[in-house]
């Protein structure tokens, strides 16, 4: 079946740093890949499309100087949080199209202290 | 834009029993509708899927069907297992490869 991983699985950083978070599709190719966030009991909130080789296309409100998308290769999409703060803090999941299915990864934890 | 209303928002049944929830949708033009099954501290999982030209699919203990003329699909689960508690959600897609709506959540929780 199509996998999709996510690295790291979490992670602690401080106000003000930086954090690179890894999405891959493991056995297929993914020319579309989107980033969600999700609060405690919620349900997912898309943040961006990640297109292969093109620029990502961000939700209204999200901050695309803040969240920066890099979609690299067709396995491959980078969400990086810049300049992080507490309010930062929640759980990210990737997700990435094989035909019609779209398959998620296991999420990232990101604390903010 | 699309909006997915998902219904009830908690579910709690008896091991053995069936389990059902239900979503509504408001744009006409979605044709493709997955169910995702969310454990604690893990992404979704794809667990059942049907598109808009089937009105019915089965896979074991699980199944979904779809009314497009009233704009609703449901997911049942049959002989509902302690493993079967989590949080389902139900999405819309208009076109291959392109953004889900989600509905907001069904919290499933079966008793032992």
């Amino acid at each position: 079946g199509a996998v999709v991983s996510q690295h790291p699985s979490w992670v602690i950083c401080k106000s003000g740093t930086s954090v690179k978070i890894e999405c891959r599709s493991l056995d297929f190719q993914a020319t579309t890949m989107f980033w969600y966030r999700q609060f405690p009991k919620q349900s997912l909130m898309l943040m961006a499309t990640s297109n292969e080789g093109s620029k990502a296309t961000y939700e209204q409100g999200v901050e695309k100087d803040k969240f920066l998308i890099n979609h690299a290769s067709l396995t491959l999409s980078t969400l990086t949080v810049t300049s992080a703060h507490p309010e930062d803090s929640s759980f990210y999941i990737c997700s990435a199209n094989s035909d019609y299915e779209q398959y998620f990864g296991p999420g990232t934890r990101l604390t903010v202290t | 834009g699309e909006n997915v209303e998902q219904h009830p928002s908690t579910l709690s049944v008896q091991e053995g029993d069936s389990a059902v929830i239900k979503c509504t949708y408001s744009d006409s033009a979605s044709n493709y509708f997955p169910w995702y099954k969310q454990e604690l501290g893990k992404g979704p999982q794809l667990i059942i899927d049907i598109r808009s030209n089937v009105g019915e699919k089965k896979d074991q203990r699980i199944a979904v069907t779809l009314n497009k003329t009233a704009k609703h699909f449901s997911l049942h689960i049959t002989e509902t297992q302690p493993e079967d508690s989590a949080v389902y959600f139900c999405a819309t897609q208009i076109t291959s490869g392109s953004r889900l709506t989600f509905g907001e959540g069904t919290q499933l929780t079966v008793n032992p």
